[in-house]
């Protein structure tokens, strides 16, 4: 199936561990991004890279370190975890990095730091 | 900063009803703008998008009309069911800029 896949699904962890999470897109796209989702349902965009090239950090911790080893996988590695890190992160891609293109959402992985 | 503000949830409805769900936007340029609709334990799917002033935006029986001149972007049914139970969040996106704004989201039940 052509989509956005993430793993893990779910991943629960304990504070000050290191974890990454997977999202690969088969769909050709040319710009994948990490969207966070707070326990209020808020969406906000944290990273966006164009062909393996970072084009948006938005004011995030440099906890966080996205990673794109080619244009079609993003991972997300986060350090020394903390409570505050729990959400729900969501990869996305869309095909070039017009403003009008829609962009396509991976199912999620819901972080709990214990 | 560009920004979305969506009316406050939960909304609840029978089904049958007549849905509005209201959007308003502020930005500096011409944004596109997109309904997403987020189903119960899975990711954000694309409902419609308008690209310009006056656009309609229309799929699954849902509608939304790029109004400039109130900065608006209300997402309307005419006929809910239980199945468009979800939250719907409305979202912009601006030239030059690669990110979506989102709204908080608006948590829609529809009861048989």
């Amino acid at each position: 199936d052509t989509a956005v896949s993430q793993t893990p699904k779910y991943l629960v962890t304990q504070m000050g561990n290191d974890k990454s999470i997977k999202c690969e897109q088969n769909l050709g796209h040319d710009t994948m991004y990490w969207y966070k989702q707070d326990s209020k349902k808020f969406l906000k965009i944290m990273f966006s890279y164009n062909n393996k090239e970072l084009i948006i950090n938005e004011t995030v911790p440099n906890r966080f370190s996205p990673k794109s080893p080619d244009k079609a996988h993003l991972n997300l590695h986060i350090n020394s975890l903390e409570l505050g890190d729990s959400a729900v992160y969501f990869c996305a891609s869309s095909p070039t990095s017009g403003w009008y293109n829609e962009q396509f959402f991976g199912p999620g992985t819901r972080l709990t730091v214990l | 900063g560009d920004s979305v503000t969506q009316m406050e949830g939960p909304v609840t409805l029978s089904e049958e009803a007549f849905l509005t769900i209201n959007c308003t936007y502020t930005a500096t340029g011409y944004p596109s703008l997109f309904w997403y609709v987020q189903y119960p334990g899975e990711g954000l799917q694309l409902l419609l998008k308008a690209t310009k002033a006056d656009d309609k935006g229309s799929n699954k029986g849902f509608e939304a009309t790029y109004r400039k001149e109130t900065t608006s972007f209300h997402l309307e049914k005419g006929s809910v069911q239980v199945s468009d139970s979800a939250v719907y969040f409305c979202a912009l996106s601006e030239g030059g800029a690669q990110k979506l704004v989102f709204g908080q989201g608006t948590r829609l039940t529809i009861n048989p």
